[in-house]
């Protein structure tokens, strides 16, 4: 079973709207939680890096949040933009040896 | 541009033989991480090096084998090829080990046919 879900695994989203996209994790004991953007056939990019002690990152229109008690993090998109359309990527670091585990990713399509 | 580059770009090889694919990290950085991404597939870690000493080993198999050269420049040998190693492959470094940020190259198609 993978240690890092993503939910929902597509979505579809009106330009200018706002969405909300899950991470749920059981890599324990945690390090840091990243999320990624990753265009069609390129490499991903980080949007936000999070440790323990944070509880919410902002990279311009991008917002994480992060529950380390719940083990939950989301990545919340706002005033959504054509370039928005990506597979955005959680990857978990386990601290004991800086293991990482990946989701799945969720795809966003953003329409006119 | 995010300082890794991996070459070829594209690939298009026969079953049973054997590529090389190429990544050179960015500047100072001394982990090299490999993975591999199938169609409308999730990235899987395949292999760490760290200045040159393999660190981590993830999904890879044994036709599969990396390096790491004293310029920290990487390889990534795939052997006996078949259709389903047709992915993109993508390399990424980091300053150290994998609880820094990872920058990823552009990645090298591999069509196998």
């Amino acid at each position: 079973k993978n240690q890092v879900e993503q939910s929902p695994q597509s979505l579809i989203i009106l330009e200018g709207k706002n969405c909300t996209l899950q991470c749920n994790y059981t890599v324990s004991p945690f390090s840091n939680l990243r999320w990624y953007k990753q265009d069609t056939g390129r490499g991903p990019v980080s949007l936000t890096i999070m440790t323990f002690s944070e509880n919410t990152k902002s990279n311009g229109r991008y917002t994480a949040t992060l529950d380390a008690d719940t083990k939950q993090s989301s990545l919340h998109i706002t005033a959504s933009q054509l370039s928005d359309s990506a597979s955005y990527i959680c990857v978990v670091s386990r601290g004991s040896d800086y293991k990482l585990s990946f989701g799945a990713g969720t795809t966003v399509t953003v329409r006119a | 541009d995010s300082g890794v580059t991996q070459t070829p770009k594209h690939l298009i090889t026969a079953t049973g033989q054997r590529v090389t694919l190429r990544c050179s990290p960015r500047s100072g950085d001394l982990s090299v991480y490999w993975y591999q991404q199938s169609l409308d597939q999730g990235l899987q870690f395949l292999i760490q090096y760290y200045n040159g000493e393999e660190r981590a080993k993830g999904n890879i198999l044994e036709r599969f084998s990396a390096q790491q050269f004293p310029d920290l420049h990487s390889e990534l040998n795939l052997s006996s090829l078949e259709l389903g190693d047709s992915a993109l492959y993508f390399c990424a470094s980091s300053t150290w080990d994998s609880s820094y940020e990872q920058y990823f190259g552009p990645g090298t198609r591999l069509t196998v046919t």
